[in-house]
């Protein structure tokens, strides 16, 4: 079965320092990965996948993912941090076929520090 | 163009009633998914369908359901609540990962009293 640790429940960095979210899976296959985003009270967005290719994937407001194969992680990563990426980060994977379901991680509040 | 659309964002129930939730999917998505996401933790699966047939469960008990409409809107149906029933309940659409990956709602915040 599939299964995604993030590593630290709560990170806090500088305004302008570098963010750094860890993700690891469990999974028999590479599976598809992904990182979304939840503000308060809010639903999932979508900050980057990766399926096949490239394994440094961009995303939207400055972050990025590299998937690692042989150490079956996919951190998330932003050079400079800003007062608006303060939010609740999951990693999830899903498998290539079948149901599809994503299966997350705990998540990881990021807290950004004036 | 809209995004997934889930209907109520709020509601409050009863111990031992029914409640149903409802998601409309992106246009041109015929994949929705039900997760549940208990508060301080990761979404949890229960649900998928795809052309209106049940894709995959996720381990929940028989008190959930749910359908797909040909429409490929969904609805979610839970009996007898619990309490610990209470949580928020995601609607998420997809064309195929592979493609867009999941687009999710902004949910139904469910309080069961």
């Amino acid at each position: 079965a599939q299964s995604v640790t993030q590593l630290g429940s709560h990170v806090s960095v500088s305004e302008g320092a570098l963010v750094l979210l860890r993700c690891n899976y469990s999974s028999s296959v590479p599976p598809y990965l992904f990182w979304y985003v939840q503000y308060p009270n809010q639903g999932l967005q979508l900050l980057l996948k990766y399926t096949t290719g490239a394994t440094l994937v961009k995303g939207i407001n400055g972050f990025e993912a590299e998937f690692k194969k042989s150490e079956t992680s996919f951190h998330l990563t932003k050079p400079s941090a800003h007062m608006s990426d303060a939010a609740e980060y999951f990693c999830a994977v899903s498998d290539r076929g079948g149901a599809q379901k994503l299966v997350f991680g705990q998540g990881t509040r990021l807290t950004i520090n004036p | 163009d809209a995004g997934v659309t889930q209907s109520p964002t709020h509601l409050i129930k009863t111990r031992g009633q029914h409640v149903t939730l409802r998601c409309s999917p992106i246009s041109g998505h015929k994949s929705v998914s039900w997760y549940q996401q208990v508060l301080g933790q990761g979404p949890q699966f229960i649900f998928q369908y795809y052309e209106k047939e049940e894709r995959g469960r996720g381990n929940f008990p028989d008190r959930f359901s749910a359908r797909q409409f040909p429409n490929y809107s969904s609805e979610l149906n839970v009996n007898a609540l619990l309490l610990g029933d209470s949580a928020l309940y995601l609607c998420a659409s997809t064309l195929g990962p592979e493609i867009g990956g999941y687009t999710f709602g902004s949910g139904t915040r469910l309080t069961v009293v």
